[in-house]
């Protein structure tokens, strides 16, 4: 079956612009969320959905970053004026209602950002 | 700053059991322990989780101390194909409350 699917896989931007990174979940699956990983390190917690709602965003460094779940399948990140420091891979997740947020979570492929 | 600690790097032989420890000691109560494997340019994917003690799946163990303030993923007979990264997901607790926290994750160089 489908996977949890990201567009794009890659997007390169300037400085300052605005981005929208796409996260399609594995369809039926409640839980969503948002990593970011830099080169050689472990991916980085940014936010969990619940359904249409932000159950956790404690992982979001800064205002320029948000993301939502309108719906409580599809979910888009978006962020501000970008900066040179967001360059990452950002992945996303999917799970089933299981085990509260440590469920076993399915990722995509992940968007890579590059900031120039 | 609450985090979990594994070894950065392992080289191990086709055949051979490995074990790959993560530390956290401040995790969270109701949160369970998972493993992930991640190749070059791909996501994570599920290996084995647990809460305490002891889980065996087809392919692999996850030993976790009463106190659940470590954890070791087992790799029994490893093969080339396992070169990968492996990961430990945790909830951390800390001051500002309680974080999914990845650990910085070990490299496994399986050789033949």
């Amino acid at each position: 079956g489908a996977g949890v699917s990201q567009t794009p896989s890659n997007k390169v931007t300037e400085k300052g612009k605005y981005v929208e990174l796409r996260c399609d979940p594995i369809s039926g699956h409640t839980a969503l969320y948002w990593y970011r990983q830099s080169l050689g390190q472990g991916p980085e917690f940014l936010i969990y959905f619940q359904g249409t709602g932000a159950a956790d965003d404690s992982g979001l460094p800064n205002d320029r970053f948000f993301a939502v779940r309108p719906e409580g399948s599809v979910s888009t990140l978006k962020i501000q004026r970008t900066e040179r420091g967001d360059s990452a891979v950002y992945l996303c997740a999917s799970s089933k209602v299981g085990q509260g947020r440590t469920n076993e979570q399915f990722f995509g492929p992940g968007t890579r950002l590059t900031v120039l | 700053l609450a985090k979990t600690t594994q070894p950065i790097s392992m080289d191990s032989y086709e055949g051979q059991e490995v074990n790959i420890t993560c530390s956290h000691n401040n995790i969270a109560t109701n949160d369970y322990i998972t493993w992930y494997q991640q190749f070059p340019s791909q996501g994570p994917r599920f290996i084995i989780q647990g809460y305490k003690t002891k889980v065996t799946n087809e392919v692999a163990s996850l030993f976790i101390p009463a106190d659940r303030k470590s954890s070791t993923l087992s790799l029994p007979r490893v093969s080339l194909s396992d070169t990968a990264v492996y990961y430990c997901l945790v909830g951390l607790s800390n001051n500002a409350g309680n974080m999914l926290t990845f650990g910085g994750g070990t490299r496994l160089m399986v050789k033949p």
